[in-house]
């Protein structure tokens, strides 16, 4: 089973300000590397797929990148809205698909 | 739109059994591979079953292995969990998903708590 570590668990960002949260897998998954946020209460929600590519109504300022074993997901300017816990997940080649355990946004 | 509705989650004993419904509406269920994650309280997010679209295709986490068993029904435009042996650490919110390049369908879930 492939293990993905997130770091941090938890980031303290100012709004205006950039995020940069890291995943990393414990072998290589090529491109296929996804991003979920979710917010209290809610279920996760899509935002970045093949390591880069928005899902849809993402907003441009969510991106990925990275390839093999690291991954990164950047909010260039985090909005009010953006505050939450970020999952990465592998879905390469064939189940069992692993999640990393989380990266909380938070307020500074 | 598409739209997936979990059901079925409820309090049950340690040792008891349980099926899970997901409806999917909105789109050609049939074409879609579907996905069971779930996640406990507090917790992150666990993968737990996938189907392939024609329902041949079935695979499990090592946590679950043996005890659920994933199916579906296309002409019913449903997805199913039944979930036997069922033991304290399987109490979660149990989420169904269409699984794509990741998963970019979710339902809002269902509270299963397994307790005495």
């Amino acid at each position: 089973e492939i293990r993905m570590t997130q770091s941090p668990a938890t980031l303290s960002v100012s709004p205006g300000e950039s995020a940069t949260l890291s995943c990393r897998a414990s072998e290589s998954v090529a491109n296929n590397l996804a991003w979920y946020q979710q917010k209290p209460g809610q279920s996760p929600r899509l935002m970045i797929y093949g390591v880069s590519a928005r899902a849809s109504g993402v907003p441009v300022r969510f991106s990925g990148s990275g390839s093999g074993t690291e991954f990164t997901l950047t909010i260039s300017s985090v909005q009010s809205e953006d505050f939450a816990v970020y999952y990465c997940q592998q879905y390469n080649n064939r189940p069992p698909w692993t999640f990393g355990q989380g990266t909380k946004v938070e307020v500074k | 739109q598409e739209h997936l509705v979990e059901s079925g989650g409820t309090l049950v004993k340690p040792g008891g059994a349980l099926r899970l419904s997901c409806a999917a509406s909105g789109f050609r269920f049939s074409d879609f591979y579907m996905s069971w994650i779930r996640q406990a309280p507090g917790k992150g997010l666990e993968w737990i079953a996938y189907i392939s679209s024609g329902g041949t295709s079935v695979k499990y986490a090592d946590s679950v292995k043996g005890r659920f068993t994933v199916s579906r029904d296309n002409a019913q435009n449903s997805l199913f969990l039944q979930m036997n042996s069922l033991r304290v650490d399987d109490t979660a919110t149990y989420f169904c998903a269409r699984d794509t390049v990741g998963m970019d369908v979710w339902g809002k879930g269902t509270t299963v708590i397994v307790s005495s």
